[in-house]
């Protein structure tokens, strides 16, 4: 069965670094989704992505956060200068998309961010 | 706005007993879509049902149920006979099914409820 995949499982930066979250959605999607989880606490949305751009973003997307799609498969969220309340849990999702009848969003298995 | 409240921050119940899960939302639209999802301790988030507003038939699914009622705002889950593997934190969700950007829904979710199945 398709899954989303995400990598690294679990990463360690220092404050002021930059890091990249890569997944693979599931290969015939076509909307992408980022959302974050501060231990503890609730999934928070953060954006998705369709056709090479940002469809949607939260107020928690700041210029500190940019999304990419390098190539036909991976998705990446990348934060420019980490701060310690960036530590979380990121999960991607993708979904097949359309317009008139909505899909689920099947959820990767998260990366853990922690920001020392 | 679209909100989600589960008010039951936890709850600890005895293998074999029912439990029941709720979740009130709030929107204004007139559809939208309402979900469960599992998170085990393992951290990945497990989808258990969509529904969407104009269905409102309440469903089952083994050992579980959803009862939605739009009356009262409330999609409550049910986790009948629970087992020691029903132990996770379990989230409500919703989307509200406006176009906006091409077709992208996202979810906004509650603060979950963490249960506990005792052995």
């Amino acid at each position: 069965e398709p899954e989303v995949t995400q990598t690294p499982s679990h990463q360690v930066t220092q404050m002021g670094q930059e890091v990249i979250l890569r997944c693979v959605p599931i290969s015939n999607h076509l909307y992408f989704y980022w959302y974050r989880q501060i231990l503890g606490q609730k999934v928070e949305f953060l954006v998705s992505f369709y056709n090479n751009e940002i469809s949607e973003k939260s107020e928690i997307f700041d210029d500190q956060f940019s999304v990419e799609r390098p190539d036909g498969s991976n998705f990446t969220l990348k934060i420019r200068s980490t701060k310690l309340e960036d530590s979380a849990m990121y999960f991607c999702a993708s979904s097949e998309g359309g317009t008139n009848l909505y899909n689920e969003q099947f959820f990767g298995p998260g990366t853990r961010l922690t920001v020392l | 706005a679209q909100k989600v409240t589960q008010a039951q921050t936890e709850i600890s119940v005895v293998e074999k007993e029912d439990v029941t899960l709720d979740c009130v939302y709030e929107t204004r639209d007139t559809t939208y879509y309402l979900f469960w999802y599992k998170q085990p301790p393992s951290g990945e988030l497990v989808f258990l049902i969509r529904r969407n507003s104009f269905d409102e038939q309440n469903e089952i699914s083994g050992r579980y149920s959803w009862n939605f009622q739009k009356s009262t705002s409330s999609f409550n889950f049910t986790i009948t006979a629970s087992q020691v593997v029903d132990s996770a934190v379990y989230f409500c969700a919703l989307s509200e099914a406006a176009y906006s950007g091409a077709g992208s829904y996202q979810l906004t979710f509650g603060k979950g409820t963490k249960l506990s199945v005792i052995p």
